[in-house]
């Protein structure tokens, strides 16, 4: 049973769609994450949040666009995504960034398929 | 340039044998690291951490080492079952300020019975 709940599951979008991914955790964290992960490659991170402030762009395209309004609740805003940004996204969660040997909590995904 | 690297990238083992998953890793400073089980469909779950100063950890069936002189990382798993098939990921975390992972490709095991 994880605590962070990422919706939806799975999205079909067309290139010039613009949709949004969210993650919510329950677990009471101050620090979320959101990592692409594509078929046969390693977990990508994209971004960081720490008590609610961006603190790493692992230069993303411009064309994804993170929220964080609060602790609980990250955003992945899309929009004009390619066929290659076809891939699972997961959201983790983690106490805070500073505190080290602390396990990351992930969510289940969504997987998202551009056309 | 931090890498971790993982063998085999796929095993097919029957229920009830062992087996054991390699990590090997040039990330430094290091700080810790982790193995996760992913199932299909699913995130990944984290089974062990282990630190600089640790050299074994368990979580039930699940066995975990750590040499930090020679960089490499074992994951035993004793008498399999169905719900072991997986993929297991080693993740190596630096020292430096903000808890950043290195991801492994993982090693997708299936169990048969």
């Amino acid at each position: 049973e994880t605590g962070v709940t990422q919706t939806p599951r799975h999205l079909v979008m067309g290139m010039t769609n613009k949709k949004s991914l969210k993650c919510e955790q329950h677990l009471g964290h101050n620090a979320m994450y959101w990592y692409k992960q594509s078929a046969k490659k390693p977990l990508e991170l994209m971004f960081v949040y720490n008590f609610k402030e961006q603190t790493e762009n692992n230069s993303v395209p411009s064309r994804f666009s993170p929220e964080c309004p609060n602790s609980s609740h990250l955003f992945l805003h899309l929009h004009t995504l390619q066929p290659e940004d076809s891939a699972l996204y997961l959201c983790a969660s983690s106490q805070e960034t500073g505190v080290r040997n602390q396990p990351q909590h992930f969510g289940d995904g969504t997987r998202l398929s551009i056309l | 340039k931090n890498q971790v690297e993982q063998s085999p990238q796929s095993l097919i083992i029957l229920e009830g044998k062992n087996c054991t998953l390699q990590c090997n890793y040039t990330v430094s400073p290091f700080s810790n690291l982790r193995w996760y089980k992913q199932d299909t469909g699913r995130g990944p779950v984290s089974l062990t951490i282990m630190t600089f100063s640790e050299n074994t950890k368990s979580n039930g069936r699940y066995t975990a080492t750590l040499d930090a002189d020679t960089k490499q990382s074992s994951l035993h798993i004793t008498a399999s079952q169905l719900s072991d098939s997986a993929s297991y990921i080693c993740v190596v975390s630096t020292n430096n300020a903000g808890n950043m992972l290195t991801f492994g490709g993982g090693t997708r095991l299936m169990v048969k019975p």
